[in-house]
């Protein structure tokens, strides 16, 4: 595997199941970061983490549970979601730092029924 | 305003010519431009990156950095059709906060 994977890439899930998502980076960074992208919506930042350490918290639901076991790791944990929150969830990695890209995964498409 | 902005689009160009998209910029710590090309249903995926004034040239894109002015451009020549996407400014401050634009949507008519 190369950079950064998500699993799974489509989840369909009801308001009242728990799921997670996971994601994987190989590309020996230290910073993670989930995203949010509604159809034909900008990118919403929700959750970065630098050095296993939650560094920033957009305002988001707590229905949404973010983990970070180790540095090539992250999990969003779902539960008790909202239809409006269907949407592309993206992963991204990056070395820690102003100067560093950030390398995305392929998403997961949510679908909240 | 801001920190990040772009024009929405969608910005249409025949085949061939030059698409220039233009991003400006709230904070004067930032040190670190990129561009990023998403196609419709797809993740990001960086396309350029700059770090000084002036352009720099990779392929048929070209961006360009005026700190002065906090503004930042990229432009595609001999632009096809497959480059019809969707294009993310990002900017790092130099604590290391990445901010993205909204994304301008480039069409490019055969």
């Amino acid at each position: 595997e190369t950079g950064v994977t998500q699993t799974p890439r489509h989840l369909v899930m009801g308001m009242t199941n728990k799921k997670s998502l996971k994601c994987e980076q190989h590309l020996g960074h230290n910073a993670m970061y989930w995203y949010k992208q509604s159809a034909k919506k900008p990118l919403e930042l929700m959750f970065v983490y630098s050095l296993e350490e939650r560094v920033e918290n957009n305002s988001v639901p707590s229905r949404f549970s973010p983990e970070c076991p180790n540095s090539s790791h992250l999990f969003l944990h779902l539960h008790t979601l909202q239809p409006e929150d269907s949407a592309l969830y993206l992963c991204a990695s990056s070395q820690q730092g102003g100067s560093y890209e950030q390398y995305f995964g392929p998403g997961t498409r949510l679908t909240v029924t | 305003q801001k920190e990040v902005e772009q024009n929405s689009g969608p910005l249409s160009v025949p085949e061939g010519a030059i698409a220039s998209l233009n991003c400006t910029y709230s904070d004067r710590g930032s040190q670190s431009f990129f561009w990023y090309r998403q196609y419709s249903g797809k993740s990001p995926e960086l396309i350029m990156s700059i770090y000084s004034n002036g352009d720099k040239e990779d392929g048929r894109f070209t961006a360009q950095l005026n700190k002065a002015s906090q503004y930042v451009s990229l432009l595609i020549r001999d632009s096809q059709p497959s480059d019809s996407a969707t294009y993310l400014c990002a900017v790092n401050t130099n604590a290391g906060k990445s901010t993205f634009g909204d994304g301008t949507t480039l069409t490019v008519k055969p």
